[in-house]
């Protein structure tokens, strides 16, 4: 399984973009992009999911550059209610699937 | 139900009782996965099944821990003889197949099972 490197914790405040960068150096070919988010007493739920290039929903765009030896989740306009854990997991869905120790992100009025 | 339902939510016990927790998957979720959870810890993964099959059961902290699941859908966690470093939240989730649903197979975690080991 690919190991996972992503900040410990950001700071951020109400209205502006996030970018959370996870690095992947190992990432095998049949390996997918995928963020959780996890709030406090609640399981972790699924944000978004990439292979190659941009993804983007309505909650959050994925950015992947061309080697996939890392990927960035971007949130527009953070609210309050965005402070949360996220995980950055790389693997093959549906597999073993680990959870490394996630970025604290802490959004300020 | 329309989720992953777990039980009990809530268990407090007695240093070296014997527990169970259950999880209920999502009708047709094929992978079925078990998490512990300390107080302010990341996920720490303990086993996923395919079907009723157990890959990869590496994660298990102890021959204390045992899971096993019937019939591809019901899951038990079992921990004998609790100690109190057993004490965590147990989460559940479970994800459709990947390759032959055009899903992006994703996991959905239940609301967790929060054991107390006094």
């Amino acid at each position: 399984l690919a190991k996972t490197t992503q900040p410990i914790s950001m700071d951020s405040y109400e209205g502006q973009e996030v970018n959370i960068t996870c690095s992947h150096n190992n990432i095998a070919t049949n390996d997918y992009i995928t963020w959780y988010q996890q709030f406090p007493s609640q399981g972790p739920r699924f944000i978004i999911q990439g292979y190659k290039t941009k993804v983007t929903n309505e909650v959050a765009s994925l950015f992947i550059p061309a080697d996939r030896k890392s990927s960035t989740l971007s949130l527009p306009r953070v609210s309050l209610s965005d402070t949360a854990v996220y995980y950055c997991l790389v693997g093959d869905p549906g597999f073993k699937t680990i959870f490394g120790a996630g970025t604290r992100l802490f959004v300020k009025a | 139900g329309a989720g992953v339902s777990q039980s009990p939510s809530n268990k407090v016990t007695e240093k070296g009782k014997d527990v169970e927790l259950r999880c209920d998957p999502i009708s047709g979720h094929t992978a079925l996965y078990w998490y512990r959870q300390s107080l302010g810890q990341g996920l720490e993964f303990l086993i996923y099944f395919q079907g009723n099959s157990a890959p990869d059961k590496s994660g298990l902290p102890s021959d204390r821990f045992s899971a096993e699941r019937t019939g591809g859908s019901v899951s038990t966690l079992t921990i004998q003889r609790t100690q109190q470093e057993d004490s965590a939240v147990y989460l559940c989730a479970s994800s459709p197949p990947f390759r032959t649903s055009g899903t992006t197979g994703e996991l959905f975690f239940g609301e967790g099972s929060r054991l107390t080991v006094l």
